[in-house]
């Protein structure tokens, strides 16, 4: 297993674009996360699935922001009618569960334009 | 309100021992606390996990003091390719919280 993938790497948008990200995480892990990472800052939790269940959501996930696991795999995330607050670093990362350390994709960068 | 802090930077030589304290106060019993480090434009690393006490492996050590009001990475004898950002990630229940990272510059 080559870990977690996330697609795509970099991502230029205009304000009020759709965009949408994918996250395929290592084929064993039950829990995926998401978070948000501005520069200087640590990661922002955003969500995280067991399986196919959303679990927890973070504040910060504003309606504009919907995030999917269908069948308990590869995860999306969806963020309607950009903002340049939106623009940012955005991470996955999944885990075996519980307490289970987080091993984290590459991130995919977005900055609204 | 559940925080994490950790100092914004620190600077050290080769060879050294680093320490990186992270306080989180609010911590609750059941709460783990994890470190990561993190290179440009690359997602997080695990470094280490704990509980209480101390938890050694074979980069680092992690010391958690009865409080567990905090807790200290231990970085033995430091190289270059150490200097990085460092984050400490508290678990609390179901909110995972990060502090906003301690950039760890070492010198030759």
């Amino acid at each position: 297993d080559t870990g977690v993938s996330q697609d795509p790497r970099h991502k230029i948008t205009k304000r009020g674009q759709n965009v949408t990200f994918r996250c395929d995480p290592i084929s064993e892990h039950n829990r995926l996360y998401w978070y948000r990472q501005t520069l200087g800052q640590g990661p922002e939790f955003l969500t995280y699935f067991q399986n196919e269940a959303q679990l927890e959501k973070s504040r910060l996930l504003s309606d504009r922001f919907s995030a999917e696991r269908p069948k308990g795999s590869f995860s999306t995330l969806e963020i309607q009618r950009t903002e340049q607050g939106d623009s940012a670093m955005y991470l996955c990362a999944s885990s075996g569960g519980g307490e289970d350390e987080q091993y984290f994709g590459p991130g995919t960068r977005l900055t609204v334009t | 309100l559940a925080k994490t802090t950790q100092p914004i930077s620190m600077d050290s030589y080769e060879g050294q021992e680093v320490n990186i304290t992270c306080s989180h106060n609010n911590i609750a019993t059941n709460d783990y606390i994890t470190w990561y480090q993190q290179f440009p434009s690359q997602g997080p690393r695990f470094i280490i996990q704990g509980y209480k006490t101390k938890v050694t492996n074979e980069v680092a050590s992690l010391f958690i003091p009865a409080d567990r009001k905090s807790s200290t990475l231990s970085l033995p004898r430091v190289s270059l390719s150490d200097t990085a950002v460092y984050y400490c990630l508290v678990h609390y229940g179901n909110k995972l919280v990060f502090g906003a990272g301690t950039i760890l510059r070492v010198k030759s």
